[in-house]
């Protein structure tokens, strides 16, 4: 059982749309992290957010805008996506010094599909 | 900036056979490395990581892994696999840029196995 959760776990959204993307940990890690995996393809990092800010945007388009309210909590706002956004958005999390040791704690994913 | 290369897209075996899978990551003076798996329809989980000491790492799962500075290698072995082994394995390295860590991963290998 992961105890990174994420919600929705299949989300379909037209391009016009606004919707978000729900991330929850209750291990009292730090960090957290968004990132963007295509098919058949490796994990894309997006943002990383130390301490409740953002310490880490990889030039994500604004139409993605992250937002982390507490400690426990990540979310990405999506807004005028593209087709080409489809993907599965997998949120992480870990210590601060999580990512020199690896110890990321990955959610099941939400799966996007834009129309 | 560090980077990781798997040599091979897909693996197919037979189970109970042994299976390595092959990673090669660029040089540095320090390296940190990881393989991550990842299960149908699922996030990733960490199997096992090398940060100093001992280059034979052992993971979940039967798994281990050797560093081999001289190679700059990380492959991942298992003696005898089985049908539940089948999913997408990928080594990845954390590279410190700026203030933060970030973790890279190579493209994949995806590992099946048959009865």
């Amino acid at each position: 059982d992961t105890e990174v959760t994420q919600t929705p776990k299949h989300l379909v959204m037209g391009m016009t749309n606004k919707k978000s993307l729900k991330c929850e940990q209750h291990m009292g890690h730090r960090a957290m992290y968004w990132y963007k995996q295509k098919a058949k393809k490796p994990p894309e990092l997006m943002f990383v957010y130390s301490y409740e800010k953002l310490s880490i945007n990889e030039s994500v388009p604004s139409r993605f805008s992250p937002e982390c309210p507490n400690s426990s909590l990540l979310n990405l706002h999506l807004h005028a996506l593209q087709p080409e956004d489809s993907a599965l958005y997998l949120c992480a999390s870990s210590q601060l010094t999580g990512v020199r040791t690896g110890e990321l704690f990955f959610g099941e994913g939400s799966r996007l599909t834009v129309l | 900036a560090q980077s990781v290369t798997q040599l091979d897209s897909q693996v197919p075996v037979f189970e109970e056979a042994p299976v390595e899978l092959r990673c090669n990551y660029s040089s540095s003076v320090s390296v940190y490395l990881f393989w991550y798996v990842q299960y149908p329809n699922q996030g990733l989980q960490l199997l096992l990581k090398y940060l100093s000491g001992s280059t034979l790492v052992k993971g979940i799962n039967g798994f281990e892994a050797e560093f081999n500075k001289s190679q700059t290698s990380f492959h991942l072995r298992k003696p005898s696999v089985h049908i539940s082994d089948t999913a997408e394995y990928f080594c990845a390295v954390s590279d410190f840029r700026g203030s933060n860590y970030k973790l890279t991963f190579g493209k994949g290998t995806l590992l099946t196995v048959n009865p």
